[in-house]
């Protein structure tokens, strides 16, 4: 079971908008003293993980501006707006656990795009 | 553009022990904190360690302390895992990755597998 939650999986239609979320404790993503930031990744089936999101909001140069985040409170949001067939991917969020001093990630996030 | 290329996957006994080197380019190593990552078959993403830049400070998921060890080589630009008393749930592909900052694994890469299996 992991430390944070993501719903297995979420759909939609090509152009439409999605949000997933992922929900921690005040140990992590809720932990503003400990620069708990929360990234999404996202993966490819047979490949490795590519960063989308860090610092709840801040995208790496060449990740388009359809891909956005936010964090309130003990969860995060990643919002995925004009959706491509493209985009179908796993997703997950992570951040640093102070309680636990470990990385810790969401369970991960199955887009289908339909 | 960051290179991180994994080696010394394979399959091993339960039991038994391996090393996984990654070895760095295009970055200046020896100024990035850097992580294990492992994904099981099928599996989410679980983090197994994370190294300081200069090797003073040392992280490990529950999962794997007192097992595994992350040690790295500034002069080589290589990070390792040492993985020992090896356990079938062991078995996953184990990414080597960049730390951006605050636990963030801004570059990964492309995985070695380790299967552990009599």
């Amino acid at each position: 079971q992991s430390v944070l939650t993501q719903p297995p999986s979420v759909s939609a239609a090509p152009g439409q908008k999605v949000t997933i979320t992922c929900s921690g404790s005040s140990s992590n993503i809720g932990n503003h003293y400990g620069n708990s930031y929360v990234s999404w990744y996202q993966q490819f089936p047979g490949t490795a993980p590519k960063l989308l999101i860090y610092e709840n909001n801040k995208r790496p140069s060449g990740i388009p501006d359809r891909f956005s985040g936010s964090q309130s409170g003990t969860s995060a949001t990643l919002d995925i707006t004009g959706l491509q067939t493209g985009d179908e991917a796993d997703y997950y969020c992570g951040t640093w656990d102070g309680s636990l001093s470990a990385v810790v990630f969401g369970g991960g996030t199955k887009l289908t795009v339909v | 553009q960051v290179q991180l290329v994994e080696s010394g996957g394979g399959v091993v006994q339960p039991g038994r022990s391996l090393r996984l080197s990654c070895a760095a380019s295009r970055f200046t190593f020896s100024n990035f904190g850097m992580h294990w990552v492992r994904q099981a078959p099928g599996k989410g993403l679980e983090w197994v360690a994370l190294i300081s830049y200069d090797g003073s400070n040392k992280y490990y998921a529950d999962s794997v302390k007192g097992r595994f060890t992350i040690s790295r080589d500034n002069s080589k630009n290589t990070l390792y895992l040492q993985m020992s008393s090896l356990r079938a749930e062991d078995t996953a592909v184990y990414y080597c990755g960049k730390d951006l900052a605050a636990g963030t694994v801004d570059y990964w890469g492309q995985g070695t597998l380790v299967t552990v299996s009599s």
